[in-house]
């Protein structure tokens, strides 16, 4: 079955640099890979999404890309705020259906 | 509303009962989902509503799990012989399309902890 790795451990970094956050997963490729932010006690807020297709994909300080041969997504933050600070979700649609797959999300922790 | 809705925001239960989790979704928006997040994980599938009726329920861990949307907008989540197992996140997602392709709206879920 599909399994999804996403850094367990916090990444924790200065006010104004590049958060770049990683999403690995096995098996194939699917049609859509999604991000989500969610904040403590709060549900998962959708970020972005990019097709099998797409290379990468941008949302004012967002990039995300998508390389199907490495069987990964890269989530980029740049220059990074406080405000940042949230566990951050990758999400497979493997079908182009309905059903996500989660991985357990990165906690990013943005410092003044 | 302007957001999808969930209520109670925290249940505590005593195992063995039964409970009922509601999800107002975003009105007009015909595609419901279920998830549950266990703490340090993420969501996990568990049934989708298109309409009235359930397009998918494979992600219902047992028949002690059942959902219903009898009109086609409000979901109820229901639980039986409630177990500590069970203590969870239940959240609920809404979205306009079906394929989730302009991703989920999810609501701030429904703290079940089974005692």
């Amino acid at each position: 079955s599909q399994k999804i790795e996403q850094n367990s451990e916090a990444l924790n970094i200065q006010e104004g640099k590049t958060a770049t956050l990683t999403c690995n997963y096995t098996n194939y490729s699917p049609a859509y890979l999604q991000w989500y932010r969610q904040d403590p006690g709060r549900g998962p807020v959708f970020l972005l999404l990019i097709r099998e297709n797409e290379k990468e994909k941008r949302k004012e300080r967002l990039k995300v890309t998508f390389d199907t041969t490495l069987k990964q997504s890269l989530f980029h933050i740049t220059a990074s705020q406080p405000a940042d600070s949230a566990t951050y979700l990758c999400a497979l649609d493997m079908d182009s259906s309905y059903k996500l797959i989660f991985g357990s999300g990165t906690r990013l922790l943005v410092r003044p | 509303g302007a957001g999808v809705s969930q209520t109670p925001s925290n249940k505590v239960t005593e195992k063995g009962k039964y409970v009922e989790l509601r999800c107002d979704p975003i009105s007009g928006h015909t595609a419901l989902y279920w998830y549950r997040q266990s703490l340090g994980q993420g969501p996990e599938f568990l049934i989708y509503f298109q309409g009235t009726g359930a397009a998918d329920d494979s992600g219902l861990p047992n028949d002690r799990f059942f959902a219903v949307r009898p009109e086609g907008s409000v979901s109820t989540l229901k639980i039986q012989r409630t177990e500590r197992g069970d203590s969870a996140v239940y959240l609920c997602a809404s979205s306009s399309l079906g394929q989730g392709i302009g991703g989920y709206t999810f609501g701030s879920g429904t703290r079940l902890t089974v005692v």
